[in-house]
Parts: structure tokens; C-alpha cells; sequence
């Protein structure tokens, strides 16, 4: 159980074009999904908290109008990078935790975004 | 303010050898302790985690690790490697309130000899 699927898991696209990513949690209901950057070598630097039904949470330093976050449904949260630069290539990973539980976050496998 | 320090971005081990990843934590509440690993280009897995009772938390894959409060430490071990062990592993912290955040630290590479 607690399975996190990622869509798609590599893009390229060239800069000034906008890119969405999807994260779905396959067998449970996520109130809440996080998004997640890596750099190469780096850790994951949380980036957003988004809620279903709520707008999303931005860390410091994230620009919620670069990085839009969509939590419309239970199963589905969507990360679109707007206006892409090569800048913003990157991992980037969510994950959702299980309702009523408090500590474990499953992640997705990830999506590497390369902008030309 | 929680944070993860682990030492040695890099750990080499031969197969069969004893596999012990280092992590010190830093947090103001009772902690919430994870380890993750990571295969090349593929998301994270959870390898095990430490909410509250016992201290040493057995996880997947023959791995585990013992919280010690004292030492402010949750090192992962495994006492033989396998050649399939070789990842990128994080440690992380979260606190006890329900927050969300996770904390990572930097991660350890793993590589086993032959």
C-alpha cells in the first residue's frame, strides 16, 4: 500500500515554456502532498505543502508564481513550472502522507525536468 | 528548528562488511527519525523510521537503526552488505506535533566492494 506514482518521469522542454507535473497517490486518499526539489548530489529541499482544497503552503523563497501548485482532488496534486528557465532544471519529487497518521511521507519516483 | 547532520557524504564498504551510515539530529521537541534510500533516478523509499517506544527500529531489507536520545544520533546499520545495498541514503527529521516538514540531511552514498 501507500503507493505514490509521478507522470511523466523525464521532460525536456525548451525555456519560456510552462511544464506541468503530476502526482498521484494510487491506493490511498492524500489530504495533504509535498513537492520536493533536488539538485544534483543534494538533498531534497522541500519546496510546497499542498492541500486539497486549499492553497498551498510555499517554503521561503519559492516563488508560488513560478512553481503553481493544484491540489483539486484527494489523489491528485499537480506542480506546473512556468515560464522555465534552465535554472529550474532539476528532481523534483512529491510525496503524500496517509490520512489520520502523522509521521510517514511516501514518495513519488520522481520527475527530472531539463529546460534547454 | 530540527536539522539533520550526517557524517561522510561517501561510504565505501566491501560485500559482506558491516554497513554503518551516521546521523545526528538537532531538534527542540521529541523527534520523529526516518531513513530513505535512494536508487539512481528513482524517488524515495522508506527503509525505516522512529516515532516512540523502542529504541532500536528494525526496517527493510535487513537494515536498522536505535535512536539514542543521549547522543542525539539514529545511525542505520546492516551487519553484512550486499552488492544490491549500494544507494543514496537520507536521514530525516520531523517533530511530534503532526507538522508536516521533513528535514533531510545531505545523504550518504553507499558503494560495495566486490
Amino acid at each position: 500500500g501507500a503507493v505514490v506514482s509521478q507522470h511523466p518521469s523525464r521532460v525536456i522542454c525548451k525555456s519560456g515554456t510552462s511544464v506541468k507535473i503530476e502526482c498521484r497517490s494510487l491506493d490511498f486518499q492524500a489530504t495533504t502532498m509535498f513537492w520536493y526539489r533536488q539538485f544534483p548530489k543534494q538533498s531534497l529541499m522541500l519546496m510546497a505543502t499542498s492541500n486539497e482544497g486549499s492553497k498551498a503552503t510555499y517554503e521561503q523563497g519559492v516563488e508560488k508564481d513560478k512553481f503553481l501548485i493544484n491540489h483539486a482532488s484527494l489523489t491528485l496534486s499537480t506542480l506546473t513550472v512556468t515560464s522555465a528557465h534552465p535554472e529550474d532544471s532539476s528532481f523534483y519529487i512529491c510525496s503524500a502522507k496517509v490520512p489520520r497518521t502523522t509521521d510517514t511521507q511516501y514518495f513519488g519516483p520522481g520527475t527530472r525536468l531539463t529546460v534547454l | 528548528a530540527q536539522s539533520v547532520t550526517q557524517l561522510g557524504s561517501h561510504v565505501s564498504v566491501s560485500e559482506g562488511a558491516l554497513v554503518l551510515l551516521r546521523c545526528n539530529y538537532s531538534s527542540s521537541v521529541p523527534p520523529y527519525l526516518f531513513w530513505y534510500v535512494q536508487y539512481p533516478n528513482q524517488g524515495l523509499q522508506l527503509l525505516l523510521k522512529y516515532t516512540t517506544g523502542a529504541t532500536l527500529v528494525k526496517g527493510i531489507n535487513g537494515f536498522e537503526a536505535e535512536f539514542k536520545k543521549s547522543e542525539t544520533s539514529f545511525h542505520l546499520t546492516k551487519p553484512s552488505a550486499h552488492m544490491s545495498d549500494a544507494a543514496e541514503y537520507f536521514c530525516a527529521v520531523s517533530d511530534q506535533t503532526g507538522a508536516n516538514n521533513l528535514f533531510f540531511g545531505t545523504g550518504t552514498r553507499l558503494t560495495v566492494i566486490p
